[in-house]
């Protein structure tokens, strides 16, 4: 099974300031067909996951442009230009390139 | 609009069985691969259980296998979690989620409570 890890698993910010969570996979996410398919999730406070970002950098319909992806292979980070108070929640980072689909533990991200 | 509206959660005894549901619509269903994830209360998300979309394939997570059944039926725009021999570590919310290369879209959420 690949492992997702996530660092940092929590990450106090400042209103406006930028926001980085990293997410290393235990084996590349290359898929036979050449993409890559590695999403980022955000939970706020009970609601439910919603996609953020799928394969690395695409912003799903509705996701505002603050929220960026990059990475390649098995190193990934998720950035938050500005951070909005609506940002506060744990973020997923998961894979899909191949079974069983493996999620990170998740980094909560809260206001200072 | 696309909706995923899970249903049958709920507490049952260890050893007990629960069929969970999810009506599926604003989406043409049949063309989608659908799953099952679930979170423990205060965990982490654990993706249960996924099947193609003319349930061409079925996958099962180790935790589960032999255990918990998936299948749909695309008349129906619905999607079923048949759980058996259910234990404690099972309690958690259960989500349907649409997606094969990434989940796109996930319902609200039943809650199914494993507990004497």
């Amino acid at each position: 099974d690949i492992v997702m890890t996530q660092t940092p698993l929590s990450s106090p910010v400042t209103l406006g300031q930028p926001a980085s969570i990293s997410c290393r996979s235990s084996q590349s996410l290359v898929h036979n067909d050449g993409n890559t398919y590695l999403s980022w999730l955000q939970q706020r406070p009970g609601q439910p996951p919603r996609v953020l970002i799928y394969k690395i950098s695409n912003r799903f319909s509705g996701v505002p442009d603050r929220f960026s992806g990059s990475g390649a292979g098995t190193d990934f980070t998720l950035k938050i230009s500005r951070v909005e108070a609506e940002d506060v929640g744990v973020y997923y980072c998961m894979q899909a390139t191949q079974f069983p689909r493996t999620f990170g533990q998740g980094t909560k991200l809260e206001i200072k | 609009e696309v909706q995923l509206v899970e249903s049958g959660g709920g507490l049952v005894k260890p050893g007990g069985s629960l069929r969970l549901s999810c009506a599926a619509s604003g989406f043409t269903f049949y063309t989608y691969t659908m799953n099952w994830v679930r979170q423990a209360p205060g965990k982490g998300l654990e993706w249960v259980s996924s099947i193609g979309s003319s349930s061409n394939f079925i996958y099962d997570a180790d935790s589960v296998k032999g255990r918990f059944a998936i299948s749909r039926d695309n008349a129906k725009n619905s999607l079923y979690l048949q759980m058996n021999s259910l234990r404690a570590e099972d309690t958690a919310v259960y989500y349907c989620v649409r997606g094969f290369e990434g989940f796109d879209y996930w319902g609200q959420g039943t809650l199914v409570t494993v507990s004497s």
